[in-house]
């Protein structure tokens, strides 16, 4: 068990809509990393939290946008939900000097359903 | 940009067999990091094992071990005595040995171990 919890398991939102998933880092952890992965894919690289800045960021449309709090807990917010945003979200956390580290630790992720 | 392909969508062992997932990756850098990963049915992505690329040596763990051949590109992950536990998608990823700590994965493979 990695310590690495996401909330919620599972949702359902409809077109359009605005939804927040959250995740809590593993104890000690400062750095967190959001990943999209779609059906029968591989996860994909969304940005990354480090000491509450976004340290980093994929290929991905403002409005995916996000926060870390001083616990290093961290939400991921998208905005005007696209049928293509279904996918499941991974959160990993990791601690390293201004975010580099090798050792990341993934949480179970969220299912997000878009209809 | 990196690239990391997996050509094997699906295999299938038998239990107490070796098996071997193949991966390739593209890259301009010098100094990275390759890991596989596995994805069980509970989604939880957990590390199976870690390659520095300046370590000519091939890493090893329990019953998992690597063929890294840096020339080639090329980054396969061996599994003697497979386990029914060890059925689930394999990842393999890449990462910069630099600043965000961006995992850039393959699109998997499915590993079915039967009796």
């Amino acid at each position: 068990e990695t310590g690495v919890t996401q909330s919620p398991t599972h949702l359902i939102k409809t077109r359009g809509q605005q939804v927040t998933l959250r995740c809590s880092s593993q104890s000690g952890h400062n750095t967190v990393s959001w990943y999209q992965q779609a059906l029968g894919q591989g996860p994909q690289f969304i940005f990354q939290y480090y000491r509450e800045e976004e340290n980093g960021r994929g290929n991905f449309p403002p409005r995916f946008s996000g926060l870390q709090f001083p616990n290093y807990s961290s939400e991921l917010n998208v905005n005007a939900l696209e049928l293509d945003d279904s996918a499941l979200y991974l959160c990993a956390s990791s601690s390293g000097l201004a975010g580099v580290s090798y050792e990341q630790y993934f949480g179970p992720g969220t299912r997000l359903t878009v209809t | 940009a990196q690239t990391v392909t997996q050509s094997q969508p699906e295999m299938s062992v038998q239990e107490a067999e070796t098996v071997t997932l193949s991966c390739t990756y593209d890259t301009s850098e010098s100094n990275y990091y390759l890991f596989w990963y596995k994805q069980p049915p509970s989604r939880q992505m957990i590390l199976v094992i870690r390659q520095e690329a300046y370590k000519q040596q091939n890493a090893t763990e329990n019953r998992f071990s690597v063929n890294f051949q840096k020339a080639a590109k090329s980054f396969s992950l061996k599994i003697s005595d497979s386990q029914l536990g060890d059925t689930a998608m394999y990842f393999c990823a890449f990462m910069k040995h630099s600043t965000a700590s961006k995992l850039t994965f393959g699109t998997g493979t499915r590993l079915q171990v039967t009796l």
